[in-house]
């Protein structure tokens, strides 16, 4: 089955322990991406990758690491969480960027 | 529970209705566009899509209407039924150069009551 998974669903955490939330696709899409999504402010894009190894800012990148070292994984790093990054995060991935994204089930985390 | 559709515009409709969802989009140059349906506790699902070429597309019970003369986009859903209810998102890719990402709406929420 064609899908995006996402690694742990749920997360709670205490302010600055280092946390990797993992995503990964089995379509074999070259675009993948986190989000962040807020009460309010919708779905607002942390960072994404064009292709294994490249890498670039969204809109909310402050505080959140990422890596594509495999063309299926794109996992999100938060290297020392606050409580502002409490929030509901999605993977997504899509054949090229600007085409249909394919989202992940959602990872929910709350940093204490 | 789900806290994504607080502050969001509701539109409440009766089962076996149509229900029309209305979205603004910014950018005259976008040229593709999409709805996402969002269920409480799930990522957003794919819908259906339409191209700037065109501007009407049908799917099953849902059709997308593009209106690019006022930067409008609506999804039409015949017969609602409670499934359908959800927070509906659209997107739009401003434009067929490779452009990195696509732009979300903030979304409307579909109340479907017996």
């Amino acid at each position: 089955e064609a899908q995006v998974t996402q690694n742990p669903r749920y997360l709670i955490t205490v302010t600055g322990k280092k946390l990797t939330v993992t995503c990964s696709q089995n379509m074999n899409h070259e675009y993948m991406s986190w989000y962040r999504q807020d009460p309010g402010l919708g779905l607002r894009q942390i960072y994404y990758s064009m292709n294994v190894e490249v890498t670039d800012k969204g809109d909310v990148p402050e505080g959140y690491k990422v890596s594509r070292k495999e063309k299926r994984n794109f996992p999100l790093i938060l290297e020392s969480p606050s409580p502002n990054q409490t929030s509901l995060y999605f993977c997504a991935s899509s054949l090229q960027g600007g085409e249909t994204q394919y989202f992940g089930p959602g990872t929910r985390l709350l940093v204490l | 529970g789900e806290s994504v559709g607080l502050h969001l515009p509701t539109l409440s409709v009766q089962e076996g209705d149509n229900s029309i969802i209305n979205c603004a989009y910014s950018n005259s140059a976008s040229d593709y566009f999409i709805w996402y349906k969002q269920e409480s506790g799930k990522g957003p699902q794919f819908i259906i899509d339409i191209r700037s070429n065109m501007d009407k597309r049908q799917g099953q019970r849902v059709t997308v209407l593009l209106n690019k003369t006022v930067k409008h986009l609506s999804l039409q859903i015949a017969a609602t039924q409670p499934g359908d209810s959800a927070v509906y998102f659209c997107a739009e890719n401003p434009s067929s150069g490779g452009y990195n990402k696509l732009i979300f709406g903030a979304g409307t929420r579909l109340a479907v009551h017996p």
